[in-house]
């Protein structure tokens, strides 16, 4: 079955920093991967996404390349701020007909510290 | 402009009570969704429906009914509360339009402790 990892938190950064969070998948078919991001109190809301190898999704800043030959989508951003303190989820939607399910990864909770 | 709104926010329930939980979107979207999330364990997709009088199972959908009366409308439903269904539920919805598709909005969620 399809599944998605992600490493896993806290990551505590100080503002200004460069921020990773990895992500790897597995699917049967050629899936789609997303991230979305989880405020304190808020449900998910869509970060990013990319539909096909070598995609890049970005916004706000954050940016995260479909890498199909390592089965990849890292989440990068140059400088965090306090703001984007939340948890984040990778997370994958397989191709095909009747395909509605969204894989997620367990989450990162990211505290970014002034 | 309110986008997914679930209610109740927050419940207890004792062991064996029922309740239902209600999500409404007034976006028009087709597709609905259930999750719960548990701490260490992502969300998990109880039940879902991609129009209005259908729905189908998820990962996790024992102890779980749903029904989907209304397109804008899509509520579950737990006959008999267990502990183990003590976790925080969210309601999400997603259009079919080549722009809308492939993005869920989630609703704030509703806190459940089971005792």
């Amino acid at each position: 079955g399809d599944s998605v990892t992600q490493m896993e938190g806290p990551v505590t950064l100080s503002e200004e920093a460069f921020l990773t969070i990895n992500c790897t998948y597995t699917a049967t078919g050629y899936p789609s991967l997303f991230w979305y991001v989880q405020y304190p109190g808020e449900g998910l809301q869509l970060l990013l996404k990319a539909t096909k190898a070598d995609d890049k999704g970005s916004n706000k800043g954050f940016e995260a390349t479909y890498r199909k030959e390592t089965t990849s989508f890292h989440l990068e951003k140059g400088s965090v701020q306090v703001s984007d303190s939340a948890v984040y989820f990778c997370a994958l939607r397989d191709s095909g007909a009747g395909s509605y399910q969204l894989t997620f990864g367990k989450g990162t909770k990211l505290s970014v510290i002034p | 402009n309110a986008g997914v709104t679930q209610t109740p926010k927050f419940r207890v329930l004792k062991t064996g009570q029922s309740m239902t939980l209600l999500c409404a979107q007034d976006m028009n979207h087709e597709y609905m969704y259930w999750y719960r999330q548990d701490p260490g364990m992502g969300l998990r997709l109880i039940h879902y429906s991609v129009g209005e009088g259908t729905t189908a199972k998820g990962e996790v959908p024992d102890g779980y009914n749903v029904s989907r009366l209304k397109k804008q409308n899509f509520l579950l439903g737990l006959e008999s509360a267990a502990p183990s269904q003590t976790s925080v539920y969210f309601c999400a919805s997603e259009g079919t339009t080549a722009r809308a598709k492939n993005i869920q909005y989630f609703g704030a969620g509703t806190r459940l402790s089971v005792l």
